[in-house]
């Protein structure tokens, strides 16, 4: 199984100042049909999962611009331009080239 | 508008059965890639079984045999029949939509407990 492994696992941020989430797969996630299945999903209190961003760096639809994603490879990276009280909760990533798993989360809060 | 909503999560001792039903709304089951997703607690996120739309499934190798996946296309819901259950098992349960195209999982429901414990 691809291992997804995500640092930081707590981001205490202040409000208006950026985040920064990365993840790392422990093998390439360069699918044969050559496309990269990284995504990003966001859980907020008492809300369901949510699609951020597909395919490395794709807003899903309704998704704010100061979420952005990048990477290559291994390695992919969340950031937040701009943290807002609505954007606290858990972060995941998740693979889909070779079955589906995803990171151990990570949580963004306020200082 | 897309929706999913679980339901049939509780209290079962281990050995124990339980079904989990997942009502979808603003789509068609029958045609799209369907999953089911845990999370045990203070644990990750863990896939489950993975319906395609031609029928085939896929399960975790932690439920192979223990765990079954169907969906009702004229009920336009899904289902996890849940056999022989562990402590292990003990989780909240997801069902999602996988969309193909983009390699990722669009849209959840709010999840159902499950809880293994004599």
């Amino acid at each position: 199984d691809i291992v997804m492994t995500q640092t930081p696992l707590s981001s205490p941020v202040t409000l208006g100042q950026p985040a920064s989430i990365s993840c790392r797969s422990s093998q390439s996630l360069v699918h044969s049909d050559g496309n990269t299945y990284l995504s990003w999903l966001q859980l907020r209190p008492g809300q369901p999962l949510r699609l951020l961003i597909y395919k490395i760096s794709n807003r899903f639809s309704g998704v704010p611009d100061r979420f952005s994603g990048s990477g290559a490879g291994t390695d992919f990276t969340l950031k937040i331009s701009r943290v807002e009280a609505e954007d606290v909760g858990i972060y995941y990533c998740m693979q889909a080239t070779q079955s589906w798993t995803f990171g151990q989360g990570t949580k963004v809060e306020i200082k | 508008e897309v929706q999913l909503a679980e339901s049939g999560g509780g209290l079962v001792q281990p050995g124990g059965s339980l079904r989990l039903s997942c009502a979808a709304s603003g789509f068609t089951i029958s045609s799209n890639y369907m999953g089911w997703v845990r999370q045990a607690p203070g644990k990750g996120l863990e896939w489950v079984s993975v319906i395609y739309s031609g029928g085939r499934i896929n399960y975790a190798d932690s439920v192979k045999g223990r765990f079954t996946m169907s969906r009702d296309n004229s009920k336009n819901t899904l289902y996890l029949q849940m056999n022989d259950l562990r402590g292990e098992d003990t989780a909240i349960y997801y069902c999602a939509r996988f969309w193909p195209d983009s390699g990722c999982l669009d849209y959840w429901g709010q999840g159902t407990l499950v809880t293994v414990s004599s």
